[in-house]
């Protein structure tokens, strides 16, 4: 697509349940990123994908995290048992993986806003 | 390891003032990219500018205008005359450029207020 997509843009839930969030990003990006944005907070980085691959998953909060990515496309990340400490902007950004001008340029999406009540 | 420290939080001027947010940044590597961002309002992260580390030279885009001082690790963007537009939420981010894909670590951002 044109930019990167970000479903669901807000999401409400209760505490415990399970979410899942996604990320279509632009087409042609093998290099896939999500960060947490806390309210008033910097970037915090989560995982990045190389292809359906993850080399630096380094950034998951805790084994409630979880995220995959299928066809070098479509990601999605995961998070189990939410809890209010969870609520956050999750950002998914794509970029060229290697070469040009483009490299490690992350083009981000809207995000998606996550409150855990 | 990585780390970008943005120390100003928070700046405020009036409207035509120019305005200068400091970045500074750590890394062990000798090839690294430099990066701003800008998050207006709406929340959006946009891409301003990358730098690659072999590069010092400034660089100007209208009113804006980056100074890249290695020896100082500092990489400091520079508004002229601001505009209310302006407004927004500005981060600096480093990337260490080994092959293929790398993470950007980013600083905690600095809040530009333009005032008319």
């Amino acid at each position: 697509g044109a930019g990167v997509s970000q479903s669901p843009s807000n999401k409400v839930t209760e505490k415990g349940k399970d979410v899942e969030l996604r990320c279509d990003p632009i087409s042609g990006h093998t290099a896939l990123y999500w960060y947490r944005q806390s309210l008033g907070q910097g970037l915090e980085f989560l995982i990045y994908f190389q292809g359906n691959s993850a080399p630096d998953k380094s950034g998951l909060p805790s084994d409630r995290f979880s995220a995959e990515r299928t066809g070098g496309s479509v990601s999605t990340l995961t998070i189990q048992r939410t809890q209010q400490e969870d609520s956050a902007v999750y950002l998914c950004a794509s970029s060229l993986a290697s070469g040009g001008a483009g490299a490690n340029v992350l083009t981000f999406g809207a995000g998606s806003r996550l409150t855990v009540l | 390891a990585q780390k970008v420290t943005q120390a100003q939080t928070e700046i405020s001027v009036v409207e035509k003032e120019d305005v200068t947010l400091d970045c500074v940044y750590e890394t062990r590597d000798t090839t690294y990219y430099l990066f701003w961002y800008k998050q207006p309002p709406s929340g959006e992260l946009v891409f301003l500018i990358r730098r690659n580390s072999f590069d010092e030279q400034n660089e100007i885009s209208g009113r804006y205008s980056w100074n890249f001082q290695k020896s100082t690790s500092s990489f400091n963007f520079t508004i002229t005359a601001s505009q209310v537009v302006d407004s927004a939420v500005y981060f600096c981010a480093l990337s260490e450029a080994e092959q293929g894909a790398q993470k950007l670590v980013f600083g905690q951002g600095t809040r530009l207020t333009i005032n008319p």
